[in-house]
């Protein structure tokens, strides 16, 4: 089955800067990669998603970017806000209908 | 529309034991996914229901099973509890079809005392 690995585990960045989280698939007939974000006690939500004919796609302040090749995915935050703090997930799906495996999760920290 | 809901929020349960854990999809979503989210395995797929039928099932033992209504309502069921079984259980929904948007509940969190 698929496999995604997701770092670092832990990021603290300081208010501005930007934030990079990293994941790598295994299975190449992957063709969907949402990103979720989860505060504490709360449900996650989707914030981004890349279908596999994209290379990229930015939201305001959030990006993802895909390398098919390489397999392997990336989420971009410019500008970080204390708001931004949280865990993000990535995912990713093949086949038909809703399997998802997700990455093991980044906790970020923006520091003001 | 209303989003995706979960009852109950909270169980606590004992060893041997069962549960039904139940949700319910935002309103036209035909697609009703399961997770276990533990601290150090994070989101691990249980199975996914379309149309009352299981159409994608992870590597979760026979313990844990799961059924949809013809209204896309679904209920998750775990029978002979394990200490191990402790963990926040999400569902989430998509219209179906093909590979969706998911839209997650707000968890049942379950403890197995």
């Amino acid at each position: 089955g698929e496999n995604v690995e997701q770092h670092p585990s832990t990021l603290s960045v300081q208010e501005g800067d930007s934030a990079v989280i990293k994941c790598t698939y295994s299975d190449s007939a992957s063709n969907y990669f949402p990103w979720y974000k989860q505060e504490l006690g709360k449900r996650p939500q989707l914030i981004i998603d890349i279908r596999s004919n994209v290379g990229e796609k930015k939201d305001q302040r959030i990006a993802v970017t895909l390398n098919k090749t390489a397999k392997h995915f990336s989420l971009h935050i410019t500008e970080t806000q204390p708001e931004d703090s949280a865990v993000y997930f990535c995912a990713a799906s093949i086949r038909t209908g809703n399997q998802f495996y997700f990455g093991t999760g980044t906790s970020l920290t923006v520091i003001p | 529309k209303a989003g995706v809901t979960q009852t109950p929020r909270y169980l606590i349960k004992t060893r041997g034991q069962q549960v039904t854990l139940s949700c319910s999809p935002i309103s036209g979503h035909r697609s009703v996914s399961w997770y276990q989210q533990t601290p150090g395995q994070g989101l691990q797929f249980l199975f996914e229901y379309f149309s009352e039928t299981q159409r994608n099932k992870g590597n979760f033992p026979g313990r844990f099973s799961g059924r949809q209504f013809s209204n896309s309502r679904s209920e998750m069921n775990v029978s002979t509890l394990e200490l191990g079984d402790s963990a926040l259980y999400l569902c989430a929904s998509s219209p179906g079809g093909g590979v969706d948007t998911q839209y997650f509940g707000p968890g049942t969190r379950l403890t197995v005392l």
